[in-house]
């Protein structure tokens, strides 16, 4: 069970905008912890795609965006593409646990 | 441009010690106030965070593993490590190691190794 919750599957047609949520609770996203968020392409090592809740490291398309209210953060994927099949996770740290790590469950992404 | 590849024996014995080297490559590990951390993989699972070293040499572990994990830091070899002791077929898992998963500006993971593939079985 993990402490940040994800849906484990989302869908969309090529084109169309999704989104992901990553929810947890006032010891972690919400105590304002920063929500990070990675894309893991089928049989590879995961890939940063978002830090810092908003923020897309250098070569990450502005299709990709984050956000971040109360206890839970959002990852939107804007005109999607069938290369965004993957899975995605989120990341954040937790106060209670004293976990420097803690990961969402994942997310797979189906472009249909 | 930073790199990082793993490295350590793809089987390993239940009840034994699973050993893992990260090298990092076109950077220093200790140049920067950067921290180096290990993630796993079941097979058909999520990410579980293992532990993260600081390049001073301060260790943070996840409390599920701690009793049984050490990470250290060879900055004359440019490397970090992993050693989980007592392994069961639970731990089979593809292991990557990371620059990242500390604390703060310091948490998100940016480069990432490729993984290796470890199975725990007699």
């Amino acid at each position: 069970q993990s402490v940040l919750t994800q849906p484990p599957s989302v869908s969309g047609a090529p084109g169309q905008r999704v989104t992901i949520s990553c929810t947890g609770s006032s010891s972690n996203i919400g105590a304002g912890y920063d929500v990070h968020w990675y894309q893991q392409l089928p049989g590879t090592a995961p890939k940063l795609l978002i830090y810092g809740n908003s923020n897309r490291p250098s070569g990450v398309p502005d299709r990709f965006s984050g956000s971040k209210s109360g206890t839970s953060a959002s990852l939107a994927i804007t005109g999607l593409q069938a290369e965004d099949e993957a899975d995605y996770y989120c990341q954040s740290y937790d106060s209670s646990l004293s976990v420097l790590v803690v990961f969402g469950g994942g997310t797979k992404l189906t472009v249909l | 441009q930073l790199q990082l590849q793993e490295s350590g024996p793809g089987l390993v014995k239940p009840s034994e010690t699973l050993s893992l080297t990260c090298t990092v490559s076109g950077g220093s590990i200790s140049s920067s106030s950067y921290y180096w951390g290990w993630i796993r993989q079941p097979p058909g699972k999520g990410l579980e965070w293992i532990g993260s070293i600081y390049y001073s040499g301060s260790t943070y572990y996840n409390p599920s593993l701690k009793s049984r994990v050490t990470i250290s830091v060879d900055t004359s070899k440019n490397q970090f490590s992993l050693k989980l002791s007592s392994v069961t077929a639970a731990d089979t898992a593809v292991y990557y190691c990371a620059r990242g998963g500390g604390i703060g500006q310091w948490s998100p993971m940016d480069v990432w190794g490729q993984g290796t593939t470890v199975t725990v079985s007699s």
